[in-house]
This record gives C-alpha cells, structure tokens and sequence, in this order.
C-alpha cells in the first residue's frame, strides 16, 4: 500500500518569503513516480513536476524546486521569492510504475496563502 | 474545447436519487481518469479508462457507482440511490496515453460539486 503524508495543514507567508512544502511517502515498490499537483481556488489540479524514484537530482524550474531523498522517502517543494499567485493548495503525490498508469495516491495537501 | 471540461459544475440532489456526472476529455486524449476529492482532502482514484474500456475500476466505492466511455472520448460517471456520503467533488483528468511516455502530465477539469441532501 502507498502514503503520502503532507503535515502542514497550512502555512501563510508573506509576499518574497521562501517557504517549503514537506511531503514523506511510504511505498513498497521499488519504483515508483511522484508528483505535486497546484489546486487554484478554481478547482482544477495543475501539473507542477515528475520525478521517478531512480532519479534523485534536485530540479530547479524558474522559483520552484524540488528535493527529493530517497533516504528519507521524501520529495519537499520549495517556492522561493513567494507571490500572490502562489496561493493555492499544493498537493504530493505518488504512483507505482508497474500499473502503466497513473493510480495517484495524494497526500491531503497543504493550503499555502501568501498576503502582500 | 482546449481543457477538459465537466457538467455540471454543481449538483444538488437528495438522498435516494440517480445522478450522472459528465466529462469530456481533451480531444485526442485515450486515458480517462475519474477522481473523488472529499473537503480538506486530496482525491482519490475511482476509475481509468483506456480507449472505451475501463482498464481499472478497482477505486469505485461500491455497485451504487458505475462510469462509462462508450466511443473513447465523453466520460459519464453514474451514481445510483445517492447517500450524504457521496457528497464531494468529482474530478475528471485525462492524458494522451495512459503510460508514461510523456510527461506523466494528467490534465484535470475543473470538477463536479455534488452535494446529496
């Protein structure tokens, strides 16, 4: 069985702060891919990145990067030089490769409100 | 349309009643997924779609719930003698192909709100 674990429920900032979402996951596959989804108020899930688990760079995408620790089973999101428009609820998530699709199993999210 | 899009965005039905949620994919797109996302909660998985088969429903909850793709694109999710528990958002994703050839990019709508009185 899979499980995202995402302990911050929220977490509230101010604009140009950097802040880090933590995301730990338990897994029994030896393979597998996780993934953060962005939530806007408007509903719909927005894909943020894929990582497989015999990958461990970091990656750096414009203010967003990732840290992902097999050692730990963790795969943290850090947004640096917070704005406005970061504010959603940011969600982990993880999948076995050996279904061929994409079963997600998703952490409950954490709720990120960045103010002026 | 450009995303995947989903009616009704909201539902207001009674305990006991049938619904049926609709999603339509982005063209092109053979992988269909439904998702059921609870309040302060992420979503889970209900149901994937290959093509017009359902190639896992091993997420629906029970027999009440049932979803079909009849020619491989709109998606219609039915739910049968409705409970307060099946009060949650129904969210509609698909992909070019189900495996991982791409991105691993799922496209998601924008959901459905059901809410059962």
């Amino acid at each position: 069985a899979q499980k995202v674990t995402q302990a911050q429920t929220e977490i509230s900032v101010v604009e140009k702060e950097d802040v880090t979402l933590d995301c730990v996951y338990e897994t029994r596959d030896t393979t597998y891919y996780l993934f953060w989804y962005k939530q806007p108020p408007s509903g719909e899930l927005v894909f943020l990145i894929r990582r497989n688990s015999f990958d461990e760079q970091n990656e750096i995408s414009g203010r967003y990067s990732w840290n992902f620790q097999k050692s730990t089973s963790s795969f943290n999101f850090t947004i640096t030089a917070s704005q406005v428009v970061d504010s959603a609820v940011y969600f982990c998530a993880l999948t076995p490769m050996n279904t061929g699709f994409q079963k997600l199993v998703f952490g409950t999210g954490t709720r990120l409100l960045v103010s002026p | 349309g450009a995303g995947v899009s989903q009616t009704p965005s909201n539902k207001v039905t009674e305990k006991g009643k049938y619904v049926e949620l609709r999603c339509d994919p982005i063209s092109g797109h053979t992988a269909l997924y439904w998702y059921r996302q609870s309040l302060g909660q992420g979503p889970e998985f209900l149901i994937y779609f290959q093509g017009t088969g359902a190639a896992d429903d091993s997420g629906l909850p029970n027999d009440r719930f049932f979803a079909v793709r009849p020619e491989g694109s709109v998606s219609t999710l039915k739910i049968q003698r409705t409970e307060r528990g099946d009060s949650a958002v129904y969210l509609c994703a698909s992909s070019l192909n189900g495996g991982y050839a791409n991105t691993g990019e799922l496209f998601f709508g924008e959901g459905s709100r059901l809410t059962v009185l």
